[in-house]
Formats: structure tokens, C-alpha cells, sequence
């Protein structure tokens, strides 16, 4: 099976730019979500989604805003880039699967997209 | 509003010795609770979770964890600590299909 790929590894950008990652989930996964780990710090859940709709945010801004695609691959985009966006950005994927509720909780997570901000 | 902690920051151990890696959840009826480490430039892998019945529970790598509801606890055990289990490592808590809630982690040192 393959794992869960994000792109690009690392990217630099200015104040006030846009930005999108991309995130493959794992096959057989249908549930992706989106972490932000600052420095030091463990991750952040920003949004998940499933079936193409978010379903359930974190405390960020509308700024930041994410797609699932009917493969279950996903964006994240996050507007008006401020400093404190400096983050590994971290997509997750899982099954979220009605005879095993849980299922949803187990996820498995790439390798991350460094953003540095300057 | 969910909340782990994991009190210890950074801990150094012997390789060889035995290991054991505090966390501390917040109530919840039916907690979901993991274990994950993280490996510099690597992503974070799963080591072991627990959703109902034994209370201890095995995971990869030889660590295992034991669910204490009565203290809110889920401390992550190992009995002989090798050179490639230096990483940080992270408690995990979710209480629905939507959110995970992680602490702010434990970085492992192994001495030789």
C-alpha cells in the first residue's frame, strides 16, 4: 500500500503571498486532515475532511482553507501569509469506516511541508 | 475542551535501561488514546493505541502503554531502551472522528 505523500518538502515565502500544499492519501483511506506543528511544539489540528466537506476546524483563521478531490487527495491554502505561518504543515490520512468508528482516529501521516515565511 | 499532557519536556536515558514516558489526558467517556514518535525527517508513526477492553496495550518496536482511567493516565513503557529510540515522542487524545489533540511532546535522549 502506499503511504501518504505531501509536496512540496520545503518552500519559502514572503509576507502577504498565498500558498498551497498538496497532500495523496493512503489507499483505502477516505479521511484527510491537516496539522500545523510549529517549532517545539507538538501538532496543531487545523481541518479534516471527508466525502469532499470539512468536517470539524481547529482554531485558525478562514485564511486557512483546505479541498478534498473525489480520489480523497487534498489542499491546503493558507492567504496573507503572516510569520507566524512558519510551520511544518502535516497531512494525515485515515478510514473513516462505519463498523469501526474509530478507524477514523488511526492516522497515518506524511512526511510533512516545511513553510518558512519571511 | 481536550487537553494531554505530557509533563516531561525532554528525558535521558541509558542504553539499556528501562523507559517510561508520562501522559495525562483529559476526561473523556470513551478517550481514544495513542502514541506516536517522531524521527527527525520522518513523519510521525504510530506506536501503539487503545480504544476499549485490556488496559495494557502492545505496540511496535517493543513499547507497550497502560491505561489508568482512575488517573487519567496512558505512560508509555519500555523495558530496554535502544540507541534508535532517541526521537520525540507524542500522546495522543481523540474523543470523536474529528480531532486529535496532541501534547506538546517528550524528546527522548539515549545515552551510550
Amino acid at each position: 500500500e502506499t503511504g501518504v505523500t505531501q509536496s512540496p518538502t520545503h518552500l519559502i515565502k514572503t509576507r502577504g503571498q498565498q500558498v498551497t500544499l498538496r497532500c495523496s492519501s493512503q489507499s483505502g483511506h477516505n479521511t484527510v486532515s491537516w496539522y500545523q506543528q510549529a517549532l517545539g511544539q507538538g501538532p496543531q489540528f487545523i481541518f479534516q475532511y471527508y466525502r469532499e466537506e470539512e468536517n470539524g476546524r481547529g482554531n485558525f483563521p478562514p485564511r486557512f482553507s483546505g479541498l478534498q478531490f473525489p480520489n480523497y487527495s487534498s489542499e491546503l491554502n493558507v492567504n496573507a501569509l503572516e510569520l507566524d505561518d512558519s510551520a511544518l504543515y502535516l497531512c494525515a490520512s485515515s478510514d473513516r469506516n462505519r463498523d469501526f468508528p474509530g478507524g477514523a482516529n488511526v492516522l497515518t501521516f506524511g512526511a510533512g511541508s516545511r513553510l518558512t515565511v519571511l | 475542551a481536550q487537553s494531554v499532557t505530557q509533563p516531561d519536556i525532554h528525558i535521558t536515558v541509558s542504553e539499556g535501561a528501562s523507559l517510561e514516558l508520562r501522559c495525562n489526558y483529559s476526561y473523556g467517556a470513551t478517550p481514544y488514546l495513542f502514541w506516536y514518535v517522531q524521527s527527525p525527517g520522518q513523519g510521525l508513526q504510530l506506536l501503539l493505541k487503545y480504544f476499549s477492553g485490556d488496559t495494557l496495550v502492545q505496540g511496535i518496536k517493543g513499547f507497550e502503554a497502560e491505561f489508568k482511567r482512575s488517573q487519567s493516565s496512558f505512560n508509555l513503557r519500555k523495558p530496554s531502551v535502544h540507541w534508535s529510540d532517541a526521537a520525540e515522542y507524542f500522546c495522543v487524545q481523540n474523543t470523536n472522528a474529528g480531532k486529535s489533540t496532541f501534547g506538546d511532546g517528550t524528546t527522548l535522549t539515549v545515552k551510550p
